[in-house]
């Protein structure tokens, strides 16, 4: 399968303990995007990579969230001191594009549920 | 700033009837504008999408799309329902630097 992965698929964590999430982009795509989707919601949007250049992180939710993708291949998102509110779904999407051009479709890996006890 | 609206939380169509799916858009400059389908348990999956030219799109599945720049819409549309169409449907507009989905449609296709 040459799709989006992501690993962990399920995260269960106490409160207070940090949590990386881990996607593999499909191989050719060259930009990555992290959302969090939570229930009876549409994904929302945190920050993109354009190669390992981290394009947009303003929408990350807070200082307790990074990203990083320092290879231009796979990425991580970390969650730092988790709280409880930061249960989710994570979801990784890959495309192609450069420069300005935004009408590539993007494909989007299975998800990582967090859930934070 | 740029968002996405599905005005419906719930369609529910008849096996065989056409079926729409609305969503509005406000973006400024051109719109990039796609749509989305996620099922039980799957991620989204890209149905289709409009860049530029023609009003009406085609995509996957038998699915279709009409952009509408004066009702700053994008509906999504099927000439004839399955069941198998049941899921979440998401609209979805690209910015410069962000994707905006909206809150999402459920559709189901009543045998």
């Amino acid at each position: 399968d040459t799709g989006v992965s992501q690993d962990p698929r399920h995260k269960i964590t106490k409160r207070g303990q940090n949590v990386t999430f881990r996607c593999d982009p499909i191989s050719e795509h060259n930009r990555l995007y992290w959302y969090r989707q939570t229930l009876g919601q549409g994904p929302e949007f945190l920050t993109y990579f354009q190669n390992e250049a981290q394009l947009e992180k303003s929408r990350l939710l807070s200082d307790r969230f990074s990203a990083e993708r320092p290879k231009g291949s796979f990425s991580t998102l970390e969650i730092q001191r988790t709280e409880q509110g930061d249960s989710a779904m994570y979801l990784c999407a890959s495309s192609l594009g450069a420069g300005l051009r935004r009408g590539y479709e993007q494909y989007f890996g299975p998800g990582t549920r967090l859930t934070v006890t | 700033a740029q968002s996405v609206a599905q005005p419906e939380d719930q369609v529910n169509v008849a096996e065989g009837n056409p079926l729409t799916v609305k969503c509005t858009y406000s973006v400024s400059g051109n719109p990039y504008l796609f749509w989305y389908v996620q099922y039980p348990n799957r991620g989204l999956q890209f149905l289709l999408k409009y860049i530029t030219g023609d009003n009406l799109v085609k995509g996957s599945y038998g699915f279709e799309a009409e952009f509408n720049k004066s009702q700053t819409s994008f509906h999504l549309k099927k000439p004839s329902a399955l069941v198998s169409d049941s899921a979440l449907y998401f609209c979805a507009a690209r910015g410069d630097n962000d994707m905006r989905f909206g809150a999402g449609t459920r559709l189901t296709v009543k045998p």
